[in-house]
């Protein structure tokens, strides 16, 4: 079955140091988005892709970066980690096709700065 | 982008009571989208609505989507234990926009 995978799951990481979270589908969908998850703010977005090669911030990109080298993959980096980024990061996907696709979501990474 | 406002974000019910969660926006929409996000767990698409005024059901579930697409609302008659979880609206900016915002969520909690 089609699926998305997330890893680490769980990462424990101090101040300042360069983090990279993994997104893994075999959807083969264009679109991946990564969103962040904070109570109090619901789910947030930090980068997404629309394609190959394609990447676009999303509303809290300060301190992240993506990378689109093929379809399936969209890896999530964190520079320089800062407590402020601790948080539950999920990545999604969705098909391109009009009206808007339902995101289908990875497990989950919880990322503890520090 | 887009903004949607959900109410509440939070409501503890008996088992057996209804729940009721609203999305509303001060601009028109293209379309909603509701998830529903288990405690420990990732949000899961449950429905979208496109057209004004439409309502669809899922078993005890509601969706409406309001006839200016200004705001929606789900609805849960009888709560059941299982119906434990955060309930998200979500929306685009239309077009080949397919980049979604999403609300702040109602976590619901139900009482056996």
């Amino acid at each position: 079955d089609a699926e998305i995978t997330q890893s680490p799951r769980h990462k424990i990481t101090e101040t300042g140091r360069q983090v990279t979270l993994a997104c893994h589908q075999t959807w083969n969908h264009n679109n991946m988005f990564w969103y962040r998850q904070d109570l109090g703010h619901g789910l947030r977005l930090i980068h997404y892709s629309y394609g190959v090669q394609d990447t676009n911030k999303g509303e809290v990109s300060d301190g992240y970066s993506v990378s689109r080298s093929n379809t399936e993959d969209l890896p999530l980096t964190l520079e320089s980690a800062a407590s402020s980024q601790t948080s539950v990061y999920f990545c999604a996907s969705s098909r391109t096709s009009g009206p808007t696709g339902e995101l289908f979501f990875g497990e989950g990474s919880r990322l503890t700065v520090l | 982008g887009q903004q949607v406002m959900q109410i509440p974000q939070y409501q503890h019910v008996q088992e057996g009571e209804d729940f009721t969660t609203y999305c509303n926006s001060s601009t028109t929409l293209s379309n909603i989208q509701w998830y529903k996000q288990r405690p420990g767990g990732h949000p899961v698409f449950l429905i979208q609505l496109v057209k004004s005024g439409e309502v669809k059901k899922q078993k005890r579930l509601t969706f409406q989507f309001g006839e200016a697409k200004k705001n929606s609302s789900l609805h849960i008659t009888a709560t059941q234990t299982t119906d434990v979880g955060t309930y998200f609206c979500a929306t685009d900016s239309g077009g080949s926009n397919y980049k979604l915002t999403f609300g702040k969520g109602t976590l619901l909690t139900v009482n056996p």
